[in-house]
């Protein structure tokens, strides 16, 4: 089945560094995908529409200078928090949909998500 | 406002036991589909179960049932004959329209306990 793996796994840095997510589709490509932030215990939030080969379009209240995105080809999206502070300690977890599939009802694989500790 | 509600922050059920997770939703597009999610504690994101809104029959997926009325908006989860294995966060999510992005919005979960 479709298989979407996500790099770190966990990473912890230190405030005012800046750390890159990667979210590859190990056997489609995939020209969407989506990035979700889940602090403890609550939901996933969307952050970003990831486009290949275009900007990403972002949720109401996500700083676009602070979370870039990168999709440069069909099976990886990036996502770099820059200048990273406490607050965004988070497990943050990428998205995509198998073309496929029918778009219609199939699902989003996830990635197995990155737990993000900002000391 | 909230498109998806999830009412139940915990559930406790005895194992071999049914359990019925809620989800209500809001929307007032014809077509929208309707995803449940199992969420262990490694964090992964297992998907479980699908009902789209045209769907005349609810869907089934082994131990999973969805109980979809659409009238009262409400797509709940039904897991038959439970297992300690079936421990974790579950969330409902839904797809609103049938072209563009189709991005999932998830409601606020539930989490279920097993007990032995």
């Amino acid at each position: 089945g479709a298989v979407v793996s996500q790099h770190p796994s966990w990473v912890i840095c230190k405030s005012g560094t800046s750390v890159k997510i990667e979210c590859r589709s190990l056997d489609f490509q995939a020209t969407t995908m989506f990035w979700y932030r889940q602090f403890p215990k609550q939901s996933l939030m969307l952050m970003a529409t990831s486009n290949e080969g275009s900007k990403a379009t972002y949720e109401q209240g996500v700083e676009k200078d602070k979370f870039l995105i990168n999709h440069a080809s069909l099976t990886l999206s990036t996502l770099t928090v820059t200048s990273a502070h406490p607050e965004d300690s988070s497990f943050y977890i990428c998205s995509a949909r198998d073309p496929r599939q029918s778009s219609y009802n199939s699902p989003l694989h996830f990635g197995n998500g990155t737990r993000l500790t900002v000391t | 406002a909230q498109k998806i509600t999830q009412t139940q922050p915990g559930m406790f059920v005895q194992e071999k036991e049914a359990v019925t997770l809620d989800c209500t939703y809001d929307t007032s597009d014809p077509s929208y589909g309707l995803f449940w999610y199992k969420q262990p504690s490694s964090g992964e994101m297992i998907f479980l179960i699908y009902q789209g809104s045209y769907d005349q029959q609810n869907a089934t997926e082994g131990r999973y049932s969805l109980n979809f009325q659409k009238a009262r908006k409400s797509a709940n989860l039904v897991i038959s004959a439970s297992q300690l294995g079936d421990s974790a966060m579950y969330f409902c999510a839904m797809r609103e329209g049938i072209q563009g992005a189709q991005k999932l919005v998830f409601g606020q979960g539930t989490r279920l306990t097993i007990n032995p």
